[in-house]
Parts: structure tokens; sequence; C-alpha cells
């Protein structure tokens, strides 16, 4: 069964310092791989994803994640945090093989103070 | 495209009456979801659907819980009777791949 991991409930970052939100997953196969953001009473909003080739993708805002086979992660980074990206975020993973569910991780609050 | 729909945004409700929430799928999407969020639990998938076909729904809390999807552009997730312990924020989504999000039905049942 396929499952993912935020282990960080909260993380706080000072602006202008590099974040990372952890998150880790367990699927057979190949996994999709995808981060998303929720603002405060709004759905959730596609950040980024992976689906195959490099391993380093970029997505929106500036954010960017690392997929680690070995580690079975894909830590969501960013080089220089902005107060706006204060936000809850999720990672979440698919089997691609057939009709498959999504599952998301139980989110992580992000806190950049000024 | 107007990306997901959903109906009503906010809904409030008396225990015990029967509520149904909407969704409209991005058209073209092979795959709806439909998600339940609480501060205890996070995001729970409830069902999804592949090709109009409900494919899992071991998510769904009870039988007090159903959803349908008679066609490629609608959705409904229906809770009969409601209770106090329903009241979340339901959210459905659609996908190829990735999911896009609707903006979510604020259920509250007093």
């Amino acid at each position: 069964a396929q499952s993912v991991a935020q282990p960080e409930d909260q993380v706080n970052v000072a602006e202008g310092n590099p974040l990372t939100v952890k998150c880790t997953y367990s699927v057979s196969g190949n996994p999709y791989l995808f981060w998303y953001v929720q603002y405060p009473n709004r759905g959730l909003q596609f950040l980024l994803k992976y689906i195959t080739g490099d391993n380093l993708v970029k997505g929106s805002y500036g954010f960017e994640a690392e997929f680690n086979k070995s580690q079975t992660s894909f830590h969501l980074k960013k080089p220089s945090a902005l107060v706006s990206d204060s936000a809850l975020y999720f990672c979440a993973v698919r089997d691609p093989a057939g009709a498959s569910k999504i599952i998301f991780g139980s989110g992580t609050r992000l806190s950049i103070r000024p | 495209d107007a990306g997901v729909i959903q109906s009503p945004r906010h809904e409030v409700t008396e225990m015990g009456q029967e509520v149904t929430l909407r969704c409209k799928p991005i058209s073209g999407h092979n795959s709806l979801f439909w998600y339940r969020q609480t501060m205890m639990r996070g995001l729970e998938l409830l069902i999804y659907f592949n090709n109009n076909v409900p494919i899992d729904d071991s998510g769904m809390p009870e039988d007090r819980f159903s959803a349908k999807m008679p066609n490629a552009s609608f959705s409904t997730l229906k809770i009969q009777p409601s209770e106090p312990r329903d009241s979340a924020v339901y959210f459905c989504a659609s996908s190829l791949t990735k999911a896009f999000f609707g903006q979510g039905t604020r259920l509250t049942v007093v």
C-alpha cells in the first residue's frame, strides 16, 4: 500500500534563509510525487511534480524538490524564504500502475518570520 | 477552463438532515477524488473514481456516506443522516496525472 509521511508538523524559518520541508514515501514501483500548497480558506494548489527524469524538479514560486530513490524522499526546498511562503504544504504520492489513488501526507505548516 | 467546481461553498445543516455536495471536474480528466479535511485527521481520501467507476471507497467512514458519478462531468457526495462529527471541509479533485482541487465545501452540522 502506498503511503507518505511528513515528519514535521511545523517548520519555522527566517526570511531570506533557505527552507526545507521533508517528505518520505512508500510505494511499489516508481512513484509519481507531488507537492501542494494551501493558503487559509483555499483549496490545494499544485507546486511541482516528479514523474521521471532529472531528480531535481523546479516548480512554482521558486520552489524545487529533490527525488532520492535510495532514501525514498522528496524534500521541498527553496534557497531564500519569503514571508508570503507561509502556508500549509502537502506532499503526495501516486502509484502510476493502473488507476491509482493520490495519497497526501499530514501536512507541514511553514512559518516565515520577517 | 474554470477548474474544478464545487457547490455549495458553505453548508450549515441540522443533525439528521441529508446533505449533498456537488462537483464538476475538469473536462477530459479521467480520475475524480473526494477528500475530507479536518484539524484532527488532516486530508483524508474518502473515495475515488476512474472513468466514472468507483475504484476504492475504503476511506468512506460509514454507510451514511455515499458517492456517485453518473457521468464524466458530475459527481455527488451524500451524507444521510448527517452528524456533528461530519463537520469538515470537503474537497473534490480531478486528475489525469496531477490533481486539481476545487475550492471546497465547508460543512457545519449543528
